[in-house]
């Protein structure tokens, strides 16, 4: 069974350009979670998602920062425009449910911002 | 503001040793605590979760403990190998649309 796909591995780009993250959550699963890793402030949830629609976005830095989920199978993270800043690992998560439920990660995005 | 604190120096021990992993948190009362292992360049993994009735909880070398009054979770590996080593990285978790918070983790380096 696929576990959570995040696209790209890796992305490098120059300050001021947009960022699109990607993410396909394991089929099933109801909940779709956004984090960001960083060394100084560990991971942090920025927004997640239930059946599609989203439920908490208090942790979404600024209005650069804005993640849709279209469908039960997809979920974009963009950053518009982008600073240094935002340079971290980025990671999608989903799972059954909150609380007594596990989540499931991808392996990330690391992002870097020139 | 709720506040988890794990230990951030990196705990190096010999194989064969049990390891042991701290959790504390202050500000919550949480539903669940859970325990997730990270790699380099790997998303975290799920490992266990303990409830708020439960006192200890067991798979295969893995124990967590979950100590509500002292607000304070334990997690050893026994007869640790290399293959442990690993960040792990303890979450608090309740229901009723309240965020999951994670620690900062615990970098574990088990030597043969």
């Amino acid at each position: 069974d696929a576990g959570v796909i995040q696209s790209p591995r890796h992305e490098v780009t120059e300050m001021g350009q947009e960022v699109t993250l990607r993410c396909k959550p394991i089929s099933g699963h109801d909940y779709l979670f956004w984090y960001r890793q960083t060394m100084m402030r560990g991971l942090e949830l920025l927004i997640y998602f239930n059946n599609n629609v989203p439920i908490d976005d208090s942790g979404m830095p600024e209005d650069r920062f804005s993640a849709k989920m279209p469908n039960a199978s997809f979920s974009t993270l963009k950053i518009q425009p982008s600073e240094p800043r935002d340079s971290a690992v980025y990671f999608c998560a989903s799972s059954l449910g909150t609380g007594d439920q596990p989540q499931h990660f991808g392996d990330g995005t690391r992002l870097s911002i020139l | 503001s709720q506040k988890i604190e794990q230990n951030s120096e990196a705990l190096n021990i010999q194989e064969g040793k049990t390891a042991t992993l701290t959790c504390n948190y202050t500000n919550y009362s949480p539903a669940y605590l859970q325990w997730y292992r990270q790699d380099p360049g790997r998303g975290p993994v799920f490992l266990l979760l303990i409830r708020e009735n439960e006192k200890e909880k067991r798979k295969e070398r893995l124990k967590v403990t979950f100590d509500t009054t002292l607000k304070q979770s334990l997690f050893h590996i026994t007869a640790s190998q290399p293959a442990d080593s690993a960040t792990y990285l303890c979450a608090l978790a309740n229901t009723g649309g309240f965020k999951t918070i994670f620690g900062a983790g615990t970098r574990l380096f088990v030597k043969a």
